[in-house]
């Protein structure tokens, strides 16, 4: 079975903090994603990377970076973290074939 | 990728076989059509996935009209843990350097005891 993780399942920060999101996979899959869930915007994709150090800007980049020194792992940096940045992280891992593999998410609140 | 068209919402009793209808009539010949959950305040959950003949694995079967303008995925057993929301999404396999999954807002199904 595919094993994402993600560092938190629940985070509080506040405004203007810097913010890691981790994620990890098991699979020794090419592909990483984050993506960001809103209630009415369903799952809007913020970056991805194809490989190690590779990385391409999804659909809504603004106000976040991304970094993947290790095949296994793709971390997602708020560089000053505001409240509307307040959402639910998702990581998703993807081989070969197009389907891909969630992470458990993460809940982020920006006070 | 082709649109998708889901019902908002269905129920189905604990035990019965549930049926998620989706339609999409713009497909073409070389998508195919991935059915994905999400159970609330988890990560999505791929299930199954076909292009024309119909599909089954542990979790679910996977219908397609001959037409391939719909599909239906069925729970045969469905359980109270199997209430989520569920998404029909269509596309090519390869994508190349398109990896992005669209989701819709899919249909809520409630499995009721």
């Amino acid at each position: 079975d595919v094993k994402v993780t993600q560092s938190s399942r629940y985070l509080v920060k506040r405004t203007g903090e810097k913010v890691f999101l981790e994620c990890v996979q098991d699979m020794d899959h090419e592909n990483m994603f984050w993506y960001r869930q809103d209630p009415g915007l369903g799952l809007r994709l913020i970056y991805f990377s194809y490989d190690v150090k590779m990385k391409e800007k999804g659909d809504i980049p603004e106000g976040y970076s991304v970094s993947r020194e290790k095949k296994e792992r793709f971390s997602l940096i708020l560089e000053s973290a505001s409240t509307n940045q307040t959402s639910m992280y998702l990581c998703a891992t993807q081989g070969r074939a197009v389907e891909q593999y969630f992470g458990p998410g993460t809940r982020l609140t920006v006070t | 990728d082709a649109k998708t068209t889901q019902p908002t919402s269905m129920d189905c009793a604990e035990g019965r076989a549930a049926n998620l209808p989706c339609n999409h009539s713009t497909i073409s010949g070389n998508e195919y059509v991935y059915w994905y959950r999400q159970i609330h305040s988890q990560g999505p959950q791929y299930i199954i996935h076909g292009l024309k003949n119909n599909e089954t694995n542990e979790m679910a079967s996977l219908i397609i009209t001959e037409d391939r303008k719909s599909s239906t995925l069925i729970l045969p057993h469905a359980t109270l843990r199997d209430t989520a929301v569920y998404y029909c999404i269509v596309r090519v396999r390869s994508g190349g350097s398109n990896y992005k999954l669209t989701f819709g807002k899919g249909t809520l199904l409630t499995v009721n005891p």
